[in-house]
């Protein structure tokens, strides 16, 4: 199938390392941040997602950090595996109700996990 | 429960056709939002509609416009196709206007020639 990593910043990990993936958001009114996976010729999927009056937030091996004054987010995952392979996205968006719910996303990066 | 659909999976067409796009979102949310994905890219904001009413655009030409139905449904139409517009075209839904979690579907993959 095509690849979506075509021209992205690609970080190669081993299988079972832990992998960091790093996202600058742009918009310092952005209040609730968002990370997704997109395998080839798919679409985005959710991982995690982190509000702005937070700045850690723990899932099933994954962890997103926020720093609110460098404008940046953060998503950590253990024990990488094979299936872990694939573009992250890191998303911000302003919540309620007079807020639309566009999405800005970042550049992507390409997580290549090497058995 | 079904995830967001969308209708057709792939779509070629040629320049100065109009094509349309069809998404179904996930049973209960009532926000519907579309993206355009150019190869390499991450996804660019087109349109949000919420209770049939468009809430947000993005900075796409007049080329495109979309709707939304009674039963929360979407299309998106894009007259007088250009080259440039060949992506991957996502829908996303939300439970409401402003909620945050947003839930993609696989995407219709358009190509212009």
């Amino acid at each position: 199938g095509e690849s979506v990593g075509l021209h992205l910043p690609t970080l190669s990990v081993q299988e079972g390392d832990n992998s960091i993936i790093n996202c600058a958001y742009s918009n310092s009114a952005s209040d609730y941040f968002i990370w997704y996976k997109q395998e080839s010729g798919k679409g985005p999927q959710f991982i995690i997602d982190i509000r702005s009056n937070m700045d850690k937030r723990q899932g099933q091996r994954v962890t997103v950090l926020l720093n609110k004054t460098v404008k940046h987010l953060s998503l950590q995952i253990a024990a990488t595996q094979p299936g872990d392979s694939a573009v992250y996205f890191c998303a911000e968006n302003m919540l309620g109700g007079g807020a639309t719910n566009k999405l800005i996303f970042g550049t992507g990066t390409l997580l290549a996990v090497q058995p | 429960d079904a995830g967001v659909t969308q209708s057709p999976t792939h779509l070629i067409k040629t320049r100065g056709q109009h094509v349309t796009l069809r998404c179904s979102p996930i049973s209960g949310h009532k926000s519907v939002s579309w993206y355009q994905q150019v190869l390499g890219q991450g996804p660019q904001f087109i349109f949000q509609y919420y209770e049939k009413e468009e809430r947000g655009r993005g900075n796409f030409p007049d080329r495109f416009s979309a709707r939304q139905f009674p039963n929360y449904s979407s299309e998106l139409n894009v007259n007088a196709l250009l080259l440039g517009d060949s992506a991957l075209y996502l829908c996303a839904s939300s439970l409401e206007q402003g909620w945050g979690e947003q839930f993609f579907g696989p995407g219709t993959r358009l190509t212009v020639l």
